[in-house]
């Protein structure tokens, strides 16, 4: 296991609902990206959060949004839902500073989202 | 970001060493060559990272050639345990940015007894 854990592991919602994920980093990581993988596809970048800040964007719409806080805790935030958005979401964490990086990821479980 | 191809899928039997090649023509000066193994419902599992030549940990080896264009990983003696999605991915290490992850489709490696 990586550290990297994610809630709910499963989640099933209404077309047009709001959806919130949560995604606690490895001990010692600042850095927060998130995933969308469709089934029989690889992973899909949305976002990258760093320090608290968005770090990076995936070709994603606005209405996929993400927080990071202090403890470097993270949500992705999807809001008028769609059926294509039915898919595994995951957080991955590493560490960075302007010093040194973690070239690795360490991805959690996932969360799987279906939308009817 | 340089397009990764690889098989899209491959059989083995147990014991046997497995080698997956990944091709990326248009790789760049700065980009790194990056293996992720992927077992059904967990996310991508970080293997192995390379520049040039021969690069090995203690799960597997990762083999590039002069031209940098194909890289191949070869996992020794796999078992049953070693059926997954492995993925190929190719890009640049900024220094102060983590370089997002770009996946391809991957190569589904199915290990029989």
């Amino acid at each position: 296991e990586t550290g990297v854990t994610q809630s709910p592991t499963h989640l099933i919602k209404t077309r047009g609902q709001q959806v919130t994920l949560r995604c606690s980093s490895q001990s010692g990581h600042n850095t927060v990206s998130w995933y969308q993988q469709a089934l029989g596809q690889g992973p899909q970048f949305i976002f990258q959060y760093y320090r608290e800040e968005e770090n990076g964007r995936g070709n994603f719409p606005p209405r996929f949004s993400g927080l990071q806080f202090p403890n470097y805790s993270s949500e992705l935030n999807v809001n008028a839902l769609e059926l294509d958005d039915s898919a595994l979401y995951l957080c991955a964490s590493t560490f960075q500073s302007a010093a040194q990086r973690d070239y690795e990821q360490y991805f959690g479980p996932g969360t799987r989202l279906t939308v009817t | 970001l340089a397009k990764t191809t690889q098989p899209i899928s491959m059989d083995s039997y147990e014991g046997q060493e497995v080698n997956i090649t990944c091709s990326h023509n248009n790789i760049a000066t700065n980009d790194y060559i990056t293996w992720y193994q992927q077992f059904p419902s967990q996310g991508p599992r970080f293997i192995i990272q390379g520049y040039k030549t021969k690069v090995t940990n203690e799960v597997a080896s990762l083999f590039i050639p002069a031209d940098r264009k194909s890289s191949t990983l070869s996992l020794p003696r796999v078992s049953l345990s070693d059926t997954a999605v492995y993925y190929c991915l190719v890009g640049e290490r900024k220094s102060y940015n983590t370089d997002k992850l770009i996946f391809g489709t991957g190569t589904r490696l199915q290990v029989f007894p």
